[in-house]
């Protein structure tokens, strides 16, 4: 069965300081897709990454970056320089590369920025 | 692209009422997912159409919810009767395949009272 465990339920910062959230997922499939997802306040849900399982190089897309590790399982999102707008739920989500599967979400962390 | 469309984006009804929600995807996306979200049960995926046909509802609640996608610009997610327990945000969300990334509608906020 497929998982994704994101132990973290809320995390505060102050405003400029580094964070990360953790994801841990599960599946025994090869072939694989992980994403990660933003709530804000507002409610909509916003795309940021997805990463398949053959790509393991980490990515940086300004202030945000990805550590992928296949050997912990893992998919781990790093704010550098935390801003209050980056105040959310992040969401991490995993899916297969099989026909009629679909996308399995964490339960999300709640990232609370104070200036 | 105008992105996904919801509507209503906020609904308040009595239970025992019916309930319709109504979604347009990004064009040219082949799958459309319905998710409900609370607070006690997180994302959940209730069902998704791959090229307007149904392909996995099991994530369904009941025989009370039903939804459908006429054609490939519209589909609804129908509660009858609605019950204080629907209360939820319902997402709608769309993509090119079962394996890219969804791109969510602004969600209908669901009070049953």
């Amino acid at each position: 069965a497929q998982k994704v465990t994101q132990a973290q339920t809320e995390i505060s910062v102050v405003e400029k300081e580094d964070v990360t959230l953790d994801c841990v997922y599960e599946t025994r499939d090869t072939t694989y897709y992980l994403f990660w997802y933003k709530q804000p306040p507002s409610g909509e849900l916003v795309f940021l990454i997805r990463r398949n399982s053959f790509d393991e190089q980490n990515e940086i897309s300004g202030r945000y970056s990805w550590n992928f590790q296949k050997s912990t399982s893992s998919f781990n999102f790093t704010i550098t320089a935390s801003q209050v707008v980056d105040s959310a739920v992040y969401f991490c989500a995993l899916i297969l590369n099989q026909a009629g599967t679909a996308l399995i979400f964490g339960k999300g962390t709640t990232l609370s920025v104070s200036s | 692209d105008a992105g996904v469309i919801q509507s209503p984006r906020h609904e308040v009804t009595e239970m025992g009422q019916e309930v319709t929600l109504r979604c347009k995807p990004i064009s040219g996306h082949d799958y459309l997912f319905w998710y409900r979200q609370t607070m006690m049960r997180g994302l959940e995926l209730l069902i998704y159409f791959n090229n307007n046909v149904p392909i996995d509802d099991s994530g369904m609640p009941e025989d009370r919810f039903s939804a459908k996608m006429p054609n490939a610009s519209f589909s609804t997610l129908k509660i009858q009767p609605s019950e204080p327990r629907d209360s939820a945000v319902y997402f709608c969300a769309s993509g090119p395949s079962s394996y890219n990334e969804q791109f969510f509608g602004p969600g209908t906020r669901l009070t049953v009272l």
